[in-house]
Protein backbone atom coordinates (compact mmCIF):
# COMPACT_ATOMS: atom_id res chain seq x y z
CA UNK A 1 0.00 0.00 0.00
CA UNK A 2 0.74 3.64 -0.37
CA UNK A 3 3.33 5.11 2.20
CA UNK A 4 2.54 8.73 1.27
CA UNK A 5 -0.94 9.93 1.22
CA UNK A 6 -1.48 13.12 -1.11
CA UNK A 7 -4.56 14.75 -1.15
CA UNK A 8 -6.58 16.04 -3.14
CA UNK A 9 -6.03 14.20 -6.61
CA UNK A 10 -7.86 16.36 -8.84
CA UNK A 11 -8.32 20.76 -7.75
CA UNK A 12 -10.47 22.71 -10.33
CA UNK A 13 -10.99 26.26 -9.09
CA UNK A 14 -11.57 29.37 -9.76
CA UNK A 15 -8.59 31.88 -10.58
CA UNK A 16 -7.67 34.10 -6.99
CA UNK A 17 -8.12 30.71 -5.01
CA UNK A 18 -6.24 30.12 -2.36
CA UNK A 19 -5.24 25.65 -2.30
CA UNK A 20 -4.16 23.34 0.19
CA UNK A 21 -2.28 20.61 -0.97
CA UNK A 22 -1.26 17.54 1.79
CA UNK A 23 1.39 15.82 2.30
CA UNK A 24 0.83 12.57 5.05
CA UNK A 25 3.46 9.99 5.86
CA UNK A 26 1.26 6.72 6.86
CA UNK A 27 3.77 4.37 8.57
CA UNK A 28 6.89 6.39 9.04
CA UNK A 29 7.88 10.00 10.40
CA UNK A 30 9.62 11.99 8.06
CA UNK A 31 11.54 15.64 9.23
CA UNK A 32 12.13 16.49 6.01
CA UNK A 33 9.73 16.18 2.82
CA UNK A 34 10.17 17.68 -0.56
CA UNK A 35 7.50 19.37 -3.14
CA UNK A 36 7.77 19.12 -6.80
CA UNK A 37 5.82 20.83 -10.01
CA UNK A 38 5.78 18.54 -13.04
CA UNK A 39 4.23 20.29 -15.99
CA UNK A 40 3.13 18.60 -19.66
CA UNK A 41 5.88 16.40 -20.63
CA UNK A 42 8.57 17.45 -18.28
CA UNK A 43 10.51 16.50 -15.85
CA UNK A 44 9.89 16.85 -12.22
CA UNK A 45 11.37 20.45 -10.80
CA UNK A 46 12.03 20.24 -7.31
CA UNK A 47 9.86 23.29 -5.70
CA UNK A 48 11.31 23.45 -2.12
CA UNK A 49 11.93 20.71 0.62
CA UNK A 50 9.67 20.90 3.95
CA UNK A 51 11.30 20.73 7.21
CA UNK A 52 9.62 19.62 10.43
CA UNK A 53 9.79 22.56 13.09
CA UNK A 54 11.67 24.83 10.82
CA UNK A 55 11.34 27.39 8.14
CA UNK A 56 11.24 25.40 4.59
CA UNK A 57 14.34 25.86 2.02
CA UNK A 58 12.84 27.50 -1.93
CA UNK A 59 14.97 26.58 -4.55
CA UNK A 60 15.55 29.23 -6.77
CA UNK A 61 12.89 31.07 -8.53
CA UNK A 62 10.08 29.91 -6.03
CA UNK A 63 8.28 32.63 -4.51
CA UNK A 64 7.66 32.01 -0.95
CA UNK A 65 4.78 33.98 -0.75
CA UNK A 66 3.01 32.04 -3.38
CA UNK A 67 3.73 28.53 -2.08
CA UNK A 68 3.35 28.15 1.46
CA UNK A 69 4.70 25.30 3.38
CA UNK A 70 3.83 24.24 6.24
CA UNK A 71 5.19 21.05 7.92
CA UNK A 72 3.21 20.74 11.33
CA UNK A 73 3.93 17.18 12.57
CA UNK A 74 6.13 14.39 11.46
CA UNK A 75 3.86 12.79 9.35
CA UNK A 76 2.19 15.92 7.87
CA UNK A 77 3.42 18.43 5.00
CA UNK A 78 0.97 20.83 3.27
CA UNK A 79 1.81 23.11 0.33
CA UNK A 80 -0.63 26.41 0.19
CA UNK A 81 -0.79 28.16 -3.22
CA UNK A 82 -2.03 31.21 -2.47
CA UNK A 83 -4.07 33.42 -4.75
CA UNK A 84 -4.19 30.68 -7.45
CA UNK A 85 -3.80 32.03 -11.43
CA UNK A 86 -3.70 29.72 -14.78
CA UNK A 87 0.10 29.93 -14.73
CA UNK A 88 -0.16 27.97 -11.42
CA UNK A 89 -1.63 24.97 -12.95
CA UNK A 90 0.18 22.23 -13.06
CA UNK A 91 0.86 18.68 -11.23
CA UNK A 92 2.27 18.61 -8.04
CA UNK A 93 3.73 15.93 -6.30
CA UNK A 94 5.33 15.59 -2.69
CA UNK A 95 8.14 12.89 -1.45
CA UNK A 96 9.40 11.79 1.81
CA UNK A 97 12.73 9.94 1.95
CA UNK A 98 13.09 6.56 3.72
CA UNK A 99 15.33 6.84 7.03
CA UNK A 100 15.23 3.32 6.99
CA UNK A 101 18.75 1.14 6.78
CA UNK A 102 19.30 0.39 3.28
CA UNK A 103 16.06 1.08 2.31
CA UNK A 104 14.98 -0.06 -1.55
CA UNK A 105 13.15 2.38 -2.01
CA UNK A 106 14.64 6.14 -0.98
CA UNK A 107 11.69 8.26 -1.56
CA UNK A 108 8.15 7.43 -1.08
CA UNK A 109 6.28 9.84 -3.93
CA UNK A 110 2.47 10.78 -3.09
CA UNK A 111 0.39 10.10 -6.06
CA UNK A 112 0.15 13.73 -6.89
CA UNK A 113 -2.00 16.73 -7.11
CA UNK A 114 -3.25 17.59 -10.73
CA UNK A 115 -4.18 21.44 -10.18
CA UNK A 116 -6.63 23.43 -13.04
CA UNK A 117 -6.59 26.92 -12.48
CA UNK A 118 -9.49 28.38 -14.80
CA UNK B 1 25.89 22.62 -9.61
CA UNK B 2 24.71 19.09 -9.70
CA UNK B 3 23.10 17.93 -12.75
CA UNK B 4 21.34 14.86 -14.67
CA UNK B 5 20.87 14.47 -18.64
CA UNK B 6 18.97 12.40 -20.23
CA UNK B 7 19.73 13.14 -24.42
CA UNK B 8 17.19 10.80 -25.61
CA UNK B 9 13.68 13.08 -25.48
CA UNK B 10 11.81 9.75 -27.05
CA UNK B 11 12.33 6.06 -27.80
CA UNK B 12 10.43 3.39 -29.21
CA UNK B 13 11.12 -0.34 -29.36
CA UNK B 14 9.35 -3.58 -30.50
CA UNK B 15 7.74 -5.55 -27.67
CA UNK B 16 10.46 -8.93 -26.81
CA UNK B 17 13.48 -6.55 -27.63
CA UNK B 18 15.89 -4.98 -25.65
CA UNK B 19 16.26 -1.26 -25.51
CA UNK B 20 18.68 1.27 -23.64
CA UNK B 21 18.24 4.22 -21.93
CA UNK B 22 21.05 7.15 -21.48
CA UNK B 23 21.73 9.16 -18.47
CA UNK B 24 24.87 11.15 -17.30
CA UNK B 25 25.33 12.79 -14.87
CA UNK B 26 27.68 16.24 -13.11
CA UNK B 27 28.54 16.27 -9.67
CA UNK B 28 31.51 16.64 -7.64
CA UNK B 29 30.15 14.46 -4.59
CA UNK B 30 32.36 10.79 -4.43
CA UNK B 31 29.17 9.12 -2.55
CA UNK B 32 25.96 9.07 -3.98
CA UNK B 33 22.57 7.55 -4.87
CA UNK B 34 21.11 6.65 -8.82
CA UNK B 35 17.86 5.94 -9.61
CA UNK B 36 15.56 5.07 -12.33
CA UNK B 37 11.92 6.20 -12.17
CA UNK B 38 8.96 5.07 -14.47
CA UNK B 39 6.38 7.30 -14.67
CA UNK B 40 3.22 5.68 -16.28
CA UNK B 41 0.02 7.63 -17.72
CA UNK B 42 -1.21 7.30 -14.21
CA UNK B 43 1.81 10.02 -12.95
CA UNK B 44 2.75 7.63 -10.29
CA UNK B 45 6.42 7.51 -9.29
CA UNK B 46 7.68 4.00 -9.42
CA UNK B 47 10.95 2.85 -9.05
CA UNK B 48 12.47 0.63 -11.61
CA UNK B 49 16.15 0.67 -10.19
CA UNK B 50 18.67 2.17 -7.76
CA UNK B 51 22.68 1.89 -8.03
CA UNK B 52 24.79 2.97 -4.95
CA UNK B 53 27.87 5.01 -6.28
CA UNK B 54 30.38 2.95 -4.07
CA UNK B 55 29.09 -0.28 -5.22
CA UNK B 56 31.17 -1.42 -8.52
CA UNK B 57 29.07 -3.60 -9.23
CA UNK B 58 26.14 -3.18 -11.98
CA UNK B 59 22.45 -3.73 -10.26
CA UNK B 60 20.13 -5.61 -11.74
CA UNK B 61 16.04 -5.67 -11.01
CA UNK B 62 14.79 -8.82 -13.11
CA UNK B 63 14.49 -7.80 -16.97
CA UNK B 64 16.03 -4.10 -15.59
CA UNK B 65 19.93 -3.52 -15.75
CA UNK B 66 21.78 -0.93 -15.43
CA UNK B 67 25.08 -0.10 -16.86
CA UNK B 68 26.95 1.90 -14.28
CA UNK B 69 30.38 4.18 -15.41
CA UNK B 70 31.55 6.12 -12.43
CA UNK B 71 34.12 7.51 -13.61
CA UNK B 72 32.34 8.43 -17.01
CA UNK B 73 29.20 9.54 -14.42
CA UNK B 74 26.96 7.66 -16.70
CA UNK B 75 24.35 5.66 -15.31
CA UNK B 76 22.14 3.87 -18.70
CA UNK B 77 19.32 1.65 -18.15
CA UNK B 78 18.88 -1.35 -20.42
CA UNK B 79 15.48 -3.18 -20.75
CA UNK B 80 15.47 -6.77 -21.78
CA UNK B 81 11.88 -8.64 -23.33
CA UNK B 82 10.11 -5.44 -23.63
CA UNK B 83 6.59 -5.21 -22.52
CA UNK B 84 4.02 -3.09 -23.94
CA UNK B 85 3.54 -2.22 -19.63
CA UNK B 86 6.94 -0.42 -19.85
CA UNK B 87 5.20 2.24 -21.99
CA UNK B 88 6.24 5.14 -20.07
CA UNK B 89 8.34 7.85 -18.91
CA UNK B 90 11.37 7.23 -17.45
CA UNK B 91 13.78 9.71 -15.27
CA UNK B 92 16.93 9.13 -14.36
CA UNK B 93 17.52 10.73 -10.95
CA UNK B 94 20.70 11.57 -8.38
CA UNK B 95 20.89 11.68 -4.42
CA UNK B 96 23.80 13.05 -3.19
CA UNK B 97 24.59 12.34 0.47
CA UNK B 98 22.22 15.38 1.65
CA UNK B 99 19.16 13.71 -0.02
CA UNK B 100 17.56 16.47 -2.02
CA UNK B 101 16.92 14.10 -5.62
CA UNK B 102 17.06 16.11 -8.92
CA UNK B 103 16.03 14.47 -11.75
CA UNK B 104 16.75 14.29 -15.77
CA UNK B 105 14.49 15.63 -18.27
CA UNK B 106 12.65 12.18 -19.23
CA UNK B 107 12.78 9.92 -22.01
CA UNK B 108 9.64 8.57 -23.19
CA UNK B 109 9.16 4.93 -23.91
CA UNK B 110 6.79 3.55 -26.18
CA UNK B 111 6.61 -0.41 -26.67
CA UNK B 112 4.84 -1.08 -29.77
CA UNK B 113 3.35 -4.85 -30.08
Amino acid sequence: GAVVSQHPSRVICKSGTSVKIECRSLDFQATTMFWYRQFPKQSLMLMATSNEGSKATYEQGVEKDKFLINHASLTLSTLTVTSAHPEDSSFYICSAPNTGPGGRQPQHFGDGTRLSIL
Amino acid sequence: AQTVTQSQPEMSVQEAETVTLSCTYDTSESNYYLFWYKQPPSRQMILVIRQEAYKQQNATENRFSVNFQKAAKSFSLKISDSQLGDTAMYFCAFIPYNNDMRFGAGTRLTVKP
